[in-house]
């Protein structure tokens, strides 16, 4: 069964430098989504993309934050500036209409 | 999206039906109800989802009130691998939508 990858599984940065979160959706899916869930709270969306460019955004998808497929595969989100309150696990989910398929996550540590 | 509220947490013994309440009184007509499971950390799993029929997979069925202000995710035969947090989602669908996570009920299966 085909599934979302996503790398690296564990990023540790120093605060305010930028990093780079990468996600290979399955194939066929059209839509692609970004979530982050800081230790111990809920879940929450950070953005949806659709034919190549942003379709929602959240409150927390601030002008630090950007998303891109560079090569038509990957689906990367990028945060330019980290900040200590960054540090969460960031899922990345892709979907066709009515499911959306999660990753297992990277764990953002920002020191 | 309509406001869910779900029990904050269950208990169900191993091989009985789980049977995981979920009220969203406030539900529009074009609002779907969405269940996913998140295990221990790991990416939010797609379960159900139903418009207004009750709905059947190969992992649960979702019984909708003919009001639709409440709806019953049942988990027929509970796996301790069944053990997770909950998500009773109410979206209009649609595919650049982002899911609105609450705090969700956790399920624990007794062995």
């Amino acid at each position: 069964e085909p599934e979302v990858t996503q790398t690296p599984s564990h990023q540790v940065t120093q605060m305010g430098q930028e990093v780079i979160l990468r996600c290979v959706p399955i194939s066929n899916h059209l839509y692609f989504y970004w979530y982050r869930q800081i230790l111990g709270q809920k879940v929450e969306f950070l953005v949806s993309f659709y034919n190549n460019e942003i379709s929602e955004k959240s409150e927390i998808f601030d002008d630090q934050f950007s998303v891109e497929r560079p090569d038509g595969s990957n689906f990367t989100l990028k945060i330019r500036s980290t900040k200590l309150e960054d540090s969460a696990m960031y899922f990345c989910a892709t979907g066709k209409r009515n499911e959306q398929f999660f990753g297992p996550g990277t764990r953002l540590t920002v020191l | 999206d309509a406001k869910t509220t779900q029990p904050p947490s269950m208990d169900c013994a191993e091989g009985r039906a789980a049977n995981l309440p979920c009220n969203h009184s406030t539900i529009s007509g074009n609002e779907y109800v969405y269940w996913y499971r998140q295990i221990h950390s790991q990416g939010p799993q797609y379960i159900i989802h139903g418009l207004k029929n009750n709905e059947t997979n190969e992992m649960a069925s979702l019984i909708i009130t003919e009001d639709r202000k409440s709806s019953t995710l049942i988990l027929p035969h509970a796996t301790l691998r069944d053990t997770a947090v909950y998500y009773c989602i109410v979206t209009s669908g649609g595919g650049a939508d982002g899911l609105t996570f609450g705090k969700g009920t956790h399920l624990i299966i007794q062995p």
